[in-house]
């Protein structure tokens, strides 16, 4: 069964502390992993595609990293405008191209 | 740009109502998806649309109904609402060649 976990489900930081979210998939044959930020009362918000192991992107503060088992998005120096729920999902191989969530990490950033 | 509007913003709902939730993309994709956001159990997909005339069940379709007559609408029915279907409820849709899915603001719906 597809599955995607997230860790952890919330984490407060200091502004400029930088720190990492994981993403741990099981997915028979991966299409991609999909990274989104949520914000409280909207849509999730596009970030990252990753497509194959050993794939980088980064945006701003924010770096996102692919392994055969699991993502990490990396955090630098995060200001509190970054607080948000990010989101980790994958597509499935031969899925009808739906997206399996996680259940989200909820970054606090505090001043 | 992902173009994707949703209609009502919110909602509440008598238990037993019928209601209709709207999903209007501007990209002139042909991939559509709904899914329900709860509290605790993340996004999961209800139903689903490859292309115009076609649709699927995701992993939580009972109780909900949708078409796709043309490209562009793609409405979520729920035909006699029920208390657990309070939700938030996201359409979705890829944009340009890519798989990326772009979502719309959501419909955040209380069926009482």
């Amino acid at each position: 069964e597809d599955q995607v976990t997230q860790s952890p489900e919330a984490l407060r930081l200091q502004e400029g502390e930088s720190s990492s979210l994981n993403c741990s998939y099981t997915v028979s044959g991966l299409r991609g992993l999909f990274w989104y930020r949520q914000d409280p009362g909207k849509g999730p918000e596009f970030l990252f595609t990753l497509y194959s192991a050993g794939e980088e992107k980064e945006k701003e503060r924010l770096k996102a990293t692919l392994t055969k088992k699991e993502s990490f998005l990396h955090i630098t120096a995060p200001k509190p405008e970054d607080s948000a729920t990010y989101l980790c999902a994958v597509q499935a191989g031969g899925s009808q191209g739906n997206l399996i969530f996680g259940k989200g990490t909820k970054l606090s950033v505090k001043p | 740009i992902a173009g994707i509007t949703q209609a009502p913003t919110s909602q509440i709902l008598a238990a037993g109502r019928r209601m209709t939730l709207r999903c209007t993309q501007d990209m002139r994709h042909n991939a559509m998806y709904w899914y329900r956001q709860d509290l605790g159990l993340g996004l999961r997909l209800i139903h689903y649309s490859n292309t115009a005339g076609t649709t699927g069940k995701g992993e939580v379709p009972d109780g909900y109904s949708v078409s796709r007559a043309n490209t562009d609408d793609f409405p979520l029915t729920l035909a006699s609402a029920v208390p657990s279907q309070t939700s938030v409820y996201f359409c979705a849709s890829p944009s340009g060649n890519s798989d990326t899915q772009y979502f719309g603001p959501g419909t955040r719906l209380t069926v009482l």
